[in-house]
């Protein structure tokens, strides 16, 4: 079966860093996607890897490795407003997403 | 505003009546999905479409129906509705299903009794 695994909750403090992790067991691999979703409100998208490596976008960045099934979601100098629920999908050998349950992330001051 | 609409926000309904969620985008894009998320489990796919004119089962079409007859429109319709179609269900689209971002609505709270 298709599984994507990431942590329940995490807590951090405000202007710290935090990891919010992803591994995935999927059929077949067209790219990793990772979405912000605050309490009562849509996803947002934050980031997409589709090669290894790292993508930076200002105060987050997203890091794959394909061999190992695995992502994280790295979130800079932590604001009250990160948060949110952050949300890793998987696109499969068909292009349909597969979504993690997500990462419910606390900010404290 | 630019994006996608959804309505009704929120419905209380009797347990066999019938309910449609209507999704209108205005981004011309081709491909559109409605997900249902629970509590402790990620977006589930419902149905989608590719392209106007066509629809796909996704992972939990059972009770549901849809219907893209133009790009704009992509109503969910639950034929006669039960207590665990209890949900927040999102309807989203994308310029290509292949590759593209999706862009979500705020979602309908849909309860059950």
């Amino acid at each position: 079966g298709q599984n994507i695994d990431q942590p329940t909750e995490m807590t951090a403090t405000e202007g710290a860093i935090v990891q919010i992790n992803c591994t995935y067991q999927t059929s077949g691999f067209n790219g990793l996607f990772w979405y912000q979703q605050h309490a009562g409100e849509a996803p947002t998208f934050l980031s997409y890897n589709v090669l290894d490596g790292l993508e930076e976008k200002g105060r987050f960045s997203s890091f794959l490795s394909r061999s190992k099934g695995y992502s994280y979601l790295l979130l800079k100098e932590l604001q009250m407003k990160d948060s949110a629920s952050y949300l890793c999908a998987v696109k499969d050998s068909n292009y349909q997403l597969i979504w993690g349950a997500g990462t419910k992330l606390i900010i404290k001051p | 505003i630019a994006g996608i609409t959804q309505a009704p926000t929120s419905q209380i309904l009797a347990a066999g009546r019938r309910m449609t969620l209507r999704c209108t985008q205005d981004m011309r894009h081709n491909a559109m999905y409605w997900y249902r998320q629970d509590l402790g489990l990620g977006l589930r796919l419902i149905h989608y479409s590719n392209t106007a004119g066509t629809t796909g089962k996704g992972e939990v079409p059972d009770g549901y129906s849809v219907s893209r007859a133009n790009t704009d429109d992509f109503p969910l319709t639950l034929a006669s509705a039960v207590p665990s179609q209890t949900s927040v269900y999102f309807c989203a689209s994308s310029d290509s299903q292949a590759t593209g971002e999706l862009f979500f609505g705020e979602g309908s709270r849909l309860t059950v009794l």
